[in-house]
């Protein structure tokens, strides 16, 4: 166990619908990322956030946002399901601002299906 | 052309062989990552460094800034090794600082 926790594990779903994918940060990281994994793609950053803050974005489409709360837990929400969304999702966490100059934790990772 | 380039794609050892896995990037950077993901897809980092060699266990990565250019060595590869090793380069420059990713290179060490 890594310490970072994302639900759910696994999802199906249909083209359309909205899913909102849950991460909980290692205690007392304060960063969370969000990364994509496809087959075609790779690993591809999507978003992060420090302390409840958006720091940078990555490529993440317009159909996808995401948010940290108080409690530094983040979720992504995914809108307007497309069959090329359907990847592993992965969050990590860290304890400081600047991805490059932390190690990364990362979580077992949301992998999503859509129909 | 990608930014972070690895080889080979795919290698296959026997038990107990010295393994190599290259990177190389394009771009100027802070930090290098090497990632090791397992069958089932859970991510661990290994390895993080801006400069010069990190050793832990059997597992050495050395960084040359001035090639832009990493490697990652096992030594007495074991089957247990097995996985997908991933490079990844954080960028120097500009205000959108991001991770970029190597496609991987898929070991397989067979006993």
């Amino acid at each position: 166990d890594s310490g970072v926790t994302q639900t759910p594990k696994h999802l199906i779903t249909a083209t359309g619908q909205r899913v909102t994918l849950r991460c909980s940060p290692r205690s007392g990281d304060l960063s969370v990322y969000w990364y994509q994994q496809s087959l075609d793609q790779g690993l591809q950053f999507l978003i992060h956030y420090y302390n409840g803050e958006e720091r940078a974005k990555g490529n993440i489409l317009e159909r996808f946002s995401a948010q940290q709360f108080p409690d530094l837990h983040s979720e992504l929400n995914l809108s307007s399901l497309e069959l090329g969304d359907s990847a592993l999702y992965f969050c990590a966490s860290s304890p400081f601002d600047r991805a490059g100059a932390n190690v990364l934790t990362f979580g077992a990772g949301s992998r999503l299906t859509v129909l | 052309k990608n930014e972070v380039e690895q080889s080979p794609q795919n290698l296959t050892a026997q038990e107990g062989e010295f393994i190599t896995i290259n990177c190389s990037y394009s771009v100027g950077i802070s930090a290098l990552h090497w990632l090791q993901q397992h069958p089932g897809g859970g991510i661990v980092s290994l390895f993080m460094l801006s400069s010069g060699k990190k050793k832990h266990g059997r597992l050495i990565a050395t960084i040359n800034i001035q090639e832009k250019h990493s490697s990652l060595h096992i030594t007495a590869s074991h089957p247990r090794d097995s996985a997908v090793y991933i490079c990844a380069v954080f960028n120097s420059g500009g205000s959108n600082y991001k991770l970029t990713f190597g496609k991987g290179t898929l070991l397989t060490v067979n006993p």
